[in-house]
């Protein structure tokens, strides 16, 4: 079946930092990407997307590419800030549906 | 519009007791899941529905059941709460047909003992 896999957290950086969080898949066929955040004390939101090999999603300076050939669409943030600090998740959908496989989720905390 | 939204933001069950969570939207989505979050781990779907009168299982549906009456509501109902049900349950719409993003409610707390 469907499955994701993302880096264990947590991950704790100083503001102004690179990050990457990895994510790796396992799907039949094409599926389309995400990232969704999810804020202390809040729902998941959409990060952002990507529904193409070599598409890149990007959105509130934070990007990832989905690597068809490395089944991988690590999430990439240049400077990351306080305010970043949330848990991200990295979820496939596949082309024939619309139910979400999540993986296990990220935190992140970003100390000032 | 409020979106998703969840009742209640917290509950404490004892084992055997049975309740409802409730789930309404307003934004006209034909879709809609539940999902359950455990420490640690990802979302994993437990029922969801395509539409008003339509509801069908997820991963993980076992003890819990659900009904689709309107478009609007979605509630989840635990019959046996058993310690394994302690989780944060979310609820989540989607339109379903221009757009493959998911809107999620704040979540339930719901600890069994």
């Amino acid at each position: 079946g469907d499955s994701v896999t993302q880096m264990e957290g947590p991950v704790t950086l100083s503001e102004e930092a690179f990050l990457t969080i990895n994510c790796t898949y396992t799907a039949t066929g094409y599926p389309s990407l995400f990232w969704y955040v999810q804020y202390p004390g809040e729902g998941l939101q959409l990060l952002l997307k990507a529904t193409k090999a070599d598409d890149k999603g990007s959105n509130k300076g934070f990007e990832a590419t989905y690597r068809k050939e490395t089944t991988s669409f690590h999430l990439e943030k240049g400077s990351v800030q306080v305010s970043d600090s949330a848990v991200y998740f990295c979820a496939l959908r596949r082309n024939a549906g619309n139910m979400l496989t999540f993986g296990g989720g990220t935190r992140l905390m970003v100390k000032p | 519009n409020a979106g998703v939204t969840q009742t209640p933001k917290f509950r404490i069950l004892k084992i055997g007791q049975s309740m409802t969570l409730q789930c309404t939207q307003d934004m006209n989505h034909n879709y809609m899941y539940w999902y359950r979050q455990d420490p640690g781990m990802g979302l994993k779907l437990i029922y969801y529905s395509v539409g008003a009168g339509i509801t069908d299982k997820g991963e993980v549906p076992n003890g819990y059941n659900v009904s689709r009456s309107t478009t609007e509501d979605f509630p989840l109902r635990l019959e046996l709460a058993a310690p394994s049900q302690t989780s944060v349950y979310f609820c989540a719409t989607q339109d379903g047909t221009s757009s493959y993003e998911q809107y999620f409610g704040p979540g339930t707390r719901l600890t069994v003992t």
